[in-house]
């Protein structure tokens, strides 16, 4: 039952270089979100999923790219890194909202990504 | 002004003390609401949702105060387990489907 991973736990890189961080769930939710969270900001949406192959801008998305091929997965590219991308990267996903049982469609988080941008 | 808004606290409490939270939210199309609670350097997780009767859960109640448009959490007999911070959650119905808007937390610190 291992729910949602988010890969690598910790990740250092350079300004200018390309950042893959992976997120995977077991539960075959139809929605997935990327978001970031810095002091003073709180958690703020890069990008979200509705479905495999459709994916929607959030509040923040400049400089990332996603891409949603498989439900269960849901990858953000940093395309190429700056400082200002170092921050916690949480992965979620949820049922579609209304599902019965889904407690209204609350999003369940992954354990989060550490990237430092040097 | 901020869809969510929360004081960031941070509240300083003694074991035993029951304490209240209050968060506000713009929109009044706003359908869902919850409390997520986050530790230090982990994941936000659910707490409970906030229903417009008012829910309990053990020490625990929620409250929703839709003509206002605020939503309260109470912690009764605080333990040291509950230091983190609580962040409100509204869920919103646009044009564009539904949106969840987090508050930026407000962080609790329970001393012994």
């Amino acid at each position: 039952d291992a729910g949602i991973t988010q890969s690598p736990r910790y990740k250092i890189t350079e300004t200018g270089r390309q950042v893959t961080l992976m997120c995977h769930q077991t539960w075959s939710h139809s929605y997935m979100f990327w978001y970031r969270q810095d002091l003073g900001h709180g958690l703020r949406l890069i990008y979200y999923s509705a479905a495999a192959d459709i994916t929607d801008k959030g509040e923040v998305p400049d400089g990332y790219v996603v891409s949603r091929s498989k439900t269960e997965n849901f990858p953000l590219t940093l395309e190429s890194a700056t400082r200002s991308q170092t921050s916690v990267y949480f992965c979620a996903s949820s049922e579609l909202p209304g599902t019965s049982g889904s407690l209204r469609g609350f999003q369940y988080f992954g354990p989060g990504t550490r990237l430092l941008v040097l | 002004r901020k869809e969510v808004e929360q004081d960031p606290g941070p509240f300083n409490v003694p074991e035993g003390a029951t304490v209240a939270f209050n968060c506000t939210y713009s929109n009044s199309a706003s359908q869902s609401f919850f409390w997520y609670r986050q530790d230090c350097r982990k994941e936000p997780k659910l707490l409970m949702s906030v229903y417009s009767s008012g829910n309990e859960d053990g020490r625990f109640t929620a409250q929703l105060n839709r003509a206002s448009q605020y939503i309260s959490l109470l912690i009764r007999d605080s333990k040291l387990s509950d230091s983190a911070t609580y962040l409100c959650v509204v869920r919103v119905l646009g044009t564009g489907g539904f949106k969840t808007i987090f508050g930026a937390g407000t962080r609790l610190f329970v001393k012994a």
